[in-house]
């Protein structure tokens, strides 16, 4: 069974660091391209962060670039974002997604984990 | 920057009528185009992809169309499970914005 699961939330303050990690399993995560989608409460969801599944290719969404920072260890099987300078919009339940496609440019998201929420306060 | 506009906001549908949802792209996105499903508490769950392949153990009563910027998504005889959030969603370049809708809420008239 393919599964992610989603860790590191939790409460921070406005300007400070937080690193989420995306545990997966059932599939060869090295084939495959990974991305994170936050939703804010009662909110829309948000695409933030891609890789593909070389890391050749990595994407940011504006409200994130330059502040977030996506990752992949593909011996661990995990993929991370690291967020910094964070702010009362980031607070969401932030989820890990799989690309539907092998090796694929650009698809759908087949597979996602339950979330992780991170809340900004101070 | 893309927009992708979802219409209505909120649908009222009775159980077993049809239900069509709609979703434009504000610039062509080919066939690049996904729909998901979101129930409360829940995590999105995809049922459509390329515009209109319905994704691995979804019901045929879900079908997708369109191409360009004008999508749909019609649910041929709505079951009470059917109830839900829907948000389409373009994935047409890579490494921008992989764009969702505001989604449209499926609510039981």
């Amino acid at each position: 069974e393919v599964q992610l699961v989603e860790s590191g939330g939790g409460l921070v303050q406005p300007g400070r660091s937080l690193r989420l990690s995306c545990a997966t399993s059932g599939f060869t995560f090295e084939d495959f391209g990974m991305h994170w989608v936050r939703q804010a409460p009662g909110k829309g969801l948000e695409w933030v962060s891609g890789i593909s599944w070389n890391s050749n290719n990595i994407g940011y969404a504006d409200s994130v670039k330059g502040r977030f920072t996506i990752s992949r260890d593909n011996a661990e099987n995990s993929v991370y974002l690291q967020m910094s300078s964070l702010r009362a919009e980031d607070t969401a339940l932030y989820y890990c997604a799989k690309d539907l496609s092998v090796a694929a440019p650009t698809t759908a998201f087949d597979i996602w984990g339950q979330g992780t929420m991170v809340t900004v306060s101070s | 920057e893309m927009v992708m506009t979802q219409s209505p906001a909120t649908l009222s549908v009775s159980p077993g009528e049809r239900a069509t949802l709609s979703c434009r792209a504000s610039q062509s996105v080919s066939s690049n185009l996904a729909w998901y499903q979101q129930k409360p508490g829940q995590a999105p769950r995809l049922l459509i992809y390329g515009a209109s392949t319905r994704a691995t153990g979804i019901p045929a009563r879900f079908s997708g169309s369109g191409s360009g910027t004008e999508f749909s998504l019609t649910i041929s005889s709505l079951q009470s499970e059917d109830f839900a959030v829907y948000y389409c969603q373009q994935y047409n370049n890579w490494p921008s914005m992989y764009t969702f809708g505001r989604g449209t809420k499926l609510e039981i008239k």
